[in-house]
């Protein structure tokens, strides 16, 4: 069946600092691979998606990500948190046009 | 104005009362689904529907009802609310061309008493 993990559930950073968030996947054929984050008493806004091509995608809000086909994983990156980016991120995998997420990555900005 | 709302936006009730949680949205979408979100496990997908006539079970159905009024509008109820569906509802739109790319409401925060 297909799963996603974020093995994660806090990750605390200091502001200006650089951040990555895992996220491993499990998936029978191509996967189609997403990115939301959720800001507090928000829903959820999509920062990236990969569908095929090029394995380094880029996103919203400085974020990229790198798809990894040898270890399943679509791993969340950026160079310099800000403390706007404190929030809540969510990997997820298109299953059938329905996602399958993870249960999600909090991340905390130190000042 | 928002492209996908959700009323209401929080609702407290008690056990074994009836309630329906509404989503309309202006995106012209055929695609509508219905998340809950519990602390520690993500999202969930209770229903989903692919246009008016089609509607599917999700991965957490049972205590669970829907209905697609329209393109536009697509209901959750909980015929008798249990506290355990204690949680954050979301609902989602996409759009029939594209492939998984869902646009989310607000959120509903149901609390059962």
């Amino acid at each position: 069946a297909q799963s996603v993990t974020q093995p994660d559930i806090h990750i605390t950073v200091s502001e200006g600092a650089s951040l990555e968030l895992r996220c491993n996947y499990s998936y029978g054929a191509t996967p189609y691979l997403f990115w939301y984050v959720q800001s507090p008493g928000q829903g959820l806004q999509l920062l990236l998606k990969y569908f095929s091509g090029d394995t380094l995608v880029q996103g919203i809000k400085g974020f990229e990500a790198e798809f990894k086909r040898s270890q399943s994983s679509f791993n969340l990156r950026k160079p310099s948190v800000h403390w706007s980016d404190a929030a809540e991120y969510f990997c997820a995998v298109d299953s059938s046009y329905k996602l399958i997420f993870g249960s999600g990555t909090r991340l905390l900005v130190r000042p | 104005d928002a492209d996908v709302t959700q009323t209401p936006r929080n609702r407290i009730t008690k056990t074994g009362k009836r309630i329906m949680l509404e989503c309309s949205q202006t995106k012209g979408h055929d695609r509508m689904y219905w998340y809950r979100q519990d602390p520690g496990l993500g999202l969930r997908l209770i229903y989903y529907s692919f246009d008016v006539k089609d509607i599917n079970k999700g991965e957490i159905s049972d205590g669970y009802s829907v209905s697609r009024q329209a393109q536009a509008k697509f209901s959750l109820s909980l015929e008798s609310a249990i506290p355990n569906q204690t949680a954050l509802y979301f609902c989602a739109t996409s759009d029939s061309q594209g492939r998984g790319e869902q646009y989310f409401g607000p959120g509903t925060r149901l609390t059962v008493t």
